[in-house]
């Protein structure tokens, strides 16, 4: 089975633009959760989605949103980029039993300058 | 609420020196607890969990509930454990793992 792909890899924005990023979970896995991931915060949540709908929601702002596609593919947007914004993008899918633990993707590296 | 605690930022050792990562949780029920681990230039996966019980790479985690712990332990480190790692709380409701900060572990030649 393919893994969890997730594209870009990498991706240079300037403040004040907007970002999308793409993530393909693996073939059957109908969760698709989002973390960012920098330095000094470690992994934090951003939302989950499951069967096109968001399931969980993390603490970040409005400017954060994403969504799923009957697929299962997701994308994430980021509006309004901010410097703080600079981090690792992960995602990560799950197959239907809630107990199992997460399949991550390699991650978008988005810088903001 | 729930949360997990990595206290070490980084921890340093020497080849064949024990290692134990350690990882505090706080939660009210019964926890799903596992370690992840992100080698360099790898994506993060699944070490272990603790319902498995089992060693894997020469690690091993045992559930303390008085405690509230997980640390992670291996006798004797090798080089090629040099990642990142995270503990992760799962519990029933969202089962939307909590992950800690995260550990750097370094083992030296």
């Amino acid at each position: 089975k393919a893994g969890v792909t997730q594209t870009p890899r990498y991706l240079i924005k300037t403040r004040g633009q907007q970002v999308t990023l793409s993530c393909s979970p693996i073939s059957g896995h109908r969760s698709v959760s989002w973390y960012q991931q920098t330095p000094g915060q470690g992994l934090q949540f951003l939302f989950e989605y499951f069967s096109e709908t968001q399931r969980n929601k993390g603490n970040f702002p409005g400017r954060f949103s994403g969504r799923q596609f009957s697929n299962s593919r997701s994308e994430m947007n980021v509006s309004t980029l901010e410097l703080g914004d600079s981090a690792l993008y992960l995602c990560a899918s799950r197959p239907p039993d809630h107990n199992s633990p997460l399949h991550f993707g390699n991650g978008t590296r988005l810088t903001v300058t | 609420a729930q949360r997990v605690t990595q206290p070490e930022k980084l921890l340093s050792v020497f080849k064949g020196a024990p290692v134990e990562l350690k990882c505090n949780y706080s939660y009210s029920g019964s926890p799903e607890l596992f370690w992840y681990v992100q080698y360099s230039r790898q994506r993060l996966q699944l070490l272990l969990r603790h319902i498995s019980r089992e060693s894997i790479k020469g690690f091993t985690a045992d559930l303390n509930k008085g405690e509230t712990s997980f640390h992670l332990k291996k006798p004797f480190a090798q080089e090629e454990d040099s990642a990142m790692y995270y503990c992760a709380l799962q519990s029933g409701g969202s089962y939307i793992p909590t992950f800690g900060r995260g550990t750097s572990l370094i083992v030296h030649p």
